[in-house]
């Protein structure tokens, strides 16, 4: 079966300093991966998604940054973090030529 | 664009009745699908249920059931004999070409 992992469960950073949270999935190939932020008390915001390995599509421009080493590996990444940059991160993934998007645990991020 | 709209902030419930969560979409591509996700307060997003724009009938998963209105564009979710691990925030969500769009949420509290 499938699984999806997210590290760390939670975080905190302060403004200016760099950031790295990753997802993996197991039990599946070529998956369509996405990383989504959602603000307290708000709904999901699409950061990126990815088709593919090296292919990234980015939906808001920010001072985030999007990576897809590996088929099953996608990681959030920023230089230097800013207070607006909290918020719980959850990536999620979906099967090749199916519907359904399923999401990992999140990463709750706070920036102090 | 698609537009996706969840027009009740918070809903209560008494336990063992049915509730209707509302999900009103905009969209003119001639193929996509609908999702509704549970995300309890441990901020897990738990996927419900599926209804793809040409299935004939509402989808069901156990006490879960999608009223999908194609000409209405809407997709309520219905939960029948509500119970307490049900208190949670509601997505709706639409899916287009690579992406989904997620609705604000809907809260809901079940009361003993």
């Amino acid at each position: 079966s499938q699984t999806i992992h997210q590290w760390p469960a939670t975080l905190v950073q302060p403004v200016g300093s760099p950031l790295s949270l990753e997802c993996t999935v197991e039990g599946t190939s070529n998956p369509n991966l996405y990383w989504y932020r959602q603000a307290a008390g708000r709904g999901l915001q699409l950061l990126f998604y990815s088709v593919g390995i090296g292919q990234i599509s980015s939906e808001v421009p920010q001072n985030l940054s999007a990576s897809r080493p590996q088929d099953r590996q996608f990681i959030l990444s920023s230089k230097k973090l800013l207070l607006s940059d909290s918020g719980f991160y959850l990536c999620a993934w979906r099967a090749p030529d199916t519907d359904t998007q399923y999401f990992g645990p999140g990463t709750r991020l706070t920036v102090l | 664009a698609q537009k996706i709209t969840q027009t009740q902030p918070g809903m209560f419930v008494q336990e063992k009745e049915a509730v209707t969560l509302d999900c009103t979409y905009d969209t003119s591509d001639p193929s996509y699908g609908l999702f509704w996700y549970k995300q309890p307060s441990s901020g897990e997003m738990i996927f419900l249920i599926y209804q793809g724009s040409y299935d004939q009938q509402n989808a069901t998963e156990g006490r879960y059931s999608l009223n999908f209105q194609k000409a209405r564009k809407s997709a309520n979710l219905v939960i029948s004999a509500s119970q307490l691990g049900d208190s949670a925030m509601y997505f709706c969500a639409y899916r287009g070409y690579q992406k989904v769009t997620f609705g604000t949420g809907t809260k809901l509290q079940v009361i003993p």
